[in-house]
């Protein structure tokens, strides 16, 4: 089955550092890749997506490239900002008719950015 | 204009209590979804739609049951809840295959 694993946190970093977080996919087929990030008190927003190898999904100075020879999806972004702070999700659909469509999370990554 | 939106937003009941919570969506989607979050965050899908039909159903206890009158709407009705019900259910919405929209979620206490 499909399955989505993401690198566990919780990751804490200073202001305007670097960010990472990896994640890889295992599916069948041609999946779409998402990622969706989750505030505190709050429900799950798209952040970005990429729904074919090569792309790069963008947005919010965040990006992920769809990595089909790695089988990868890592989310970047070159300064982070205490605003950033959230528990970001790894998630694929099949992006084919299986009939079993749903979307697959990875289990979460909660980012702490201190000033 | 909410996209998604699902009521209660908090909910605390006793052991044994029946409940329901509500969702709605107005974006046209043919697919909702419910999911529930646990305290680590974890995000695991319970059941999913397609045009009232149901697709997914994963593996839950039959105390739960959803129902969808309609394309919009998905309820989760759950009877005799437990301790271990208590989390964050989600409900959600999509076009077949494309990125599903969140409501706010309804956490769930059962004491």
């Amino acid at each position: 089955g499909n399955s989505v694993t993401q690198m566990e946190g919780p990751v804490t970093l200073s202001e305007e550092a670097f960010l990472t977080i990896n994640c890889t996919y295992t599916a069948t087929g041609y999946p779409s890749l998402f990622w969706y990030v989750q505030y505190p008190g709050e429900g799950l927003q798209l952040l970005l997506k990429a729904t074919k190898a090569d792309d790069k999904g963008s947005n919010k100075g965040f990006e992920a490239t769809y990595r089909k020879e790695t089988t990868s999806f890592h989310l970047e972004k070159g300064s982070v900002q205490v605003s950033d702070s959230a528990v970001y999700f790894c998630a694929l659909s099949p992006g084919s008719n299986f009939g079993n469509e749903k979307l697959t999370f990875g289990t979460g990554t909660r980012l702490t950015i201190i000033p | 204009d909410t996209a998604v939106s699902q009521t209660p937003k908090y909910l605390v009941t006793q052991m044994g209590n029946d409940k329901s919570i509500k969702c709605e969506q107005n974006l046209g989607h043919d697919t909702m979804y419910w999911y529930k979050q646990d305290s680590k965050k974890f995000l695991k899908i319970m059941f999913s739609y397609n045009n009232k039909e149901l697709i997914i159903n994963e593996t839950v206890p039959n105390r739960f049951s959803p129902k969808s009158p309609d394309k919009a709407h998905l309820n989760l009705h759950i009877n005799s809840l437990e301790l271990g019900d208590s989390a964050v259910y989600f409900c959600a919405s999509s076009r077949l295959n494309t990125e599903a929209f969140f409501g706010q979620g309804t956490r769930l206490t059962v004491v």
